[in-house]
């Protein structure tokens, strides 16, 4: 499985942006950079993916590098709810049905 | 809409005790991942089911074992249980190709 590196934590300033990052220098051609995060106490949840083109919704950014080998979760202003670990996964679209490996993320907490 | 619905939502069992936790996933979710978390870890991946086949499995002890049935819901069985064991057990479905969608995660306490 291809890997991803992020860094163990970050922090931020209440309602300010927020850039996350992940390296995954042996992404393949087939393989979706999804990013889910988990609120303390919660399960995983969806954020964003994306293949190639940057991605848009309304929860976040997802900047790709044009070479693929990394990518960029963006919050473009960050609220205290955000405050959780953020993973950054690989999923190959042949094989979207076998297992979602998570961590480890990047715990990013947020101060007011 | 509806969400993954899992139950128990607490379990408190004794050592060597089984239990059994239930996941139903949402409606027309062709796959079911099952994670196991303990305090202050990520979430594990123990095992999927595609199409009620199981479809992937990962570091899920031998004592344990789970299965999807016809109408789609899918079951975790733990026995012999070790204070181990204790952790928050997350089940998810996803649509095919689709994001992974949790529900809210089943506690288990091993005394």
């Amino acid at each position: 499985d291809a890997k991803t590196t992020q860094p163990n934590s970050m922090e931020s300033n209440e309602e300010e942006p927020v850039h996350l990052p992940c390296n995954h220098s042996t992404i393949s051609g087939t393989d979706y950079i999804h990013w889910y995060r988990q609120l303390p106490s919660q399960g995983p949840e969806y954020v964003i993916h994306g293949l190639t083109s940057n991605v848009n919704n309304r929860m976040a950014s997802l900047a790709i590098a044009e070479d693929r080998k990394s990518s960029t979760l963006i919050l473009h202003r960050a609220t205290l709810r955000d405050a959780a670990v953020y993973y950054c996964i690989l999923r190959d679209v042949r094989t979207s049905y076998d297992k979602v490996i998570f961590g480890p993320g990047t715990s990013l907490s947020v101060i007011p | 809409a509806a969400g993954v619905i899992q139950s128990p939502r607490h379990l408190i069992k004794e050592k060597r005790e089984t239990a059994t936790l239930k996941c139903y996933p949402i409606p027309r979710h062709d796959t079911v991942y099952w994670y196991q978390q303990g305090p202050g870890q990520d979430p594990q991946f123990l095992i999927s089911f595609y199409e009620k086949m199981q479809s992937d499995k990962g570091s899920i002890p031998d004592r344990f074992s789970a299965q999807q049935f016809s109408d789609y819901h899918s079951e975790l069985n733990m026995s012999s249980l070790e204070l181990g064991d204790s952790a928050l057990y997350f089940c998810a479905s996803s649509p095919m190709a689709g994001e992974l969608f949790f529900g809210e995660g089943s506690r288990l306490t091993v005394l």
